[in-house]
């Protein structure tokens, strides 16, 4: 059993580029997250997805843009990157509603540089 | 002020110690509670969910004090496979994004 994956587990990007964090979870799970996580800070929520086809800002949105195409995959995307974005990505799900009182399931994380 | 509070540490520890770490949080709304477990370069996992009547699991016990707006997580025989940082989340209900990270308390077990 997968749980969460997430692809690619690295990256090294120019400024202004741009690309895709794909994540995919096999638990038939209803709810998914992005999340980003910086040295000293806790990890911070970009969006998330309640489920297929609807996405709302979380609360670090800002530069980012996702997908959620069906229910097991939920992609990030950076249209034009800048350093601060710099960071480690973690995709997570949960089996129910959105924030419920459930443990989140992690993606083990895209480790992002921007140079 | 941060909506959820750790101190980052490290707790240095030699096996077998007790160690115990808070967490404060600043909204009174906070509904839910948990502490989740992460090892360097990994990604966090649920190591308990904390009750308001206090839970404990094996060698870890968790407690909530709302009065206080904090939770506290004890873990007792320490072990080295216990090196890790430790995530307080809190679950609060008044917000559009509702699930808050604090920044993490990481402990050191030595042999």
């Amino acid at each position: 059993n997968a749980g969460v994956t997430q692809t690619p587990k690295f990256q090294v990007l120019k400024t202004g580029q741009s690309m895709t964090l794909q994540c995919a979870q096999d638990m038939n799970h209803n709810s998914m997250y992005w999340y980003r996580q910086d040295p000293g800070m806790g990890l911070r929520l970009i969006y998330y997805s309640a489920s297929e086809g609807t996405t709302d800002k979380g609360e670090v949105p800002n530069g980012y843009n996702v997908s959620r195409l069906n229910k097991r995959e939920f992609s990030l995307r950076l249209e034009s990157a800048a350093p601060s974005q710099t960071s480690v990505y973690f995709c997570a799900s949960t089996q129910g509603a959105v924030f419920a009182n459930q443990p989140q399931h992690f993606g083990d994380g895209t480790r992002l540089s921007i140079l | 002020r941060k909506e959820v509070e750790q101190d980052p540490g490290p707790f240095n520890v030699p096996e077998g110690a007790t160690v115990a770490f808070n967490c404060t949080y600043s909204n009174s709304a906070s509904q839910s509670f948990f502490w989740y477990r992460q090892d360097c370069r990994k990604e966090p996992k649920l190591l308990m969910s904390v009750y308001s009547s206090g839970n404990e699991d094996g060698r870890f016990t968790a407690q909530l004090n709302r009065a206080s707006q904090y939770i506290s997580l004890l873990i007792r025989d320490s072990k080295l496979s216990d090196s890790a940082t430790y995530l307080c989340v809190v679950n609060k209900r008044d917000s559009s994004y509702k699930l808050i990270f604090g920044s993490g308390t990481r402990l050191l077990v030595r042999p």
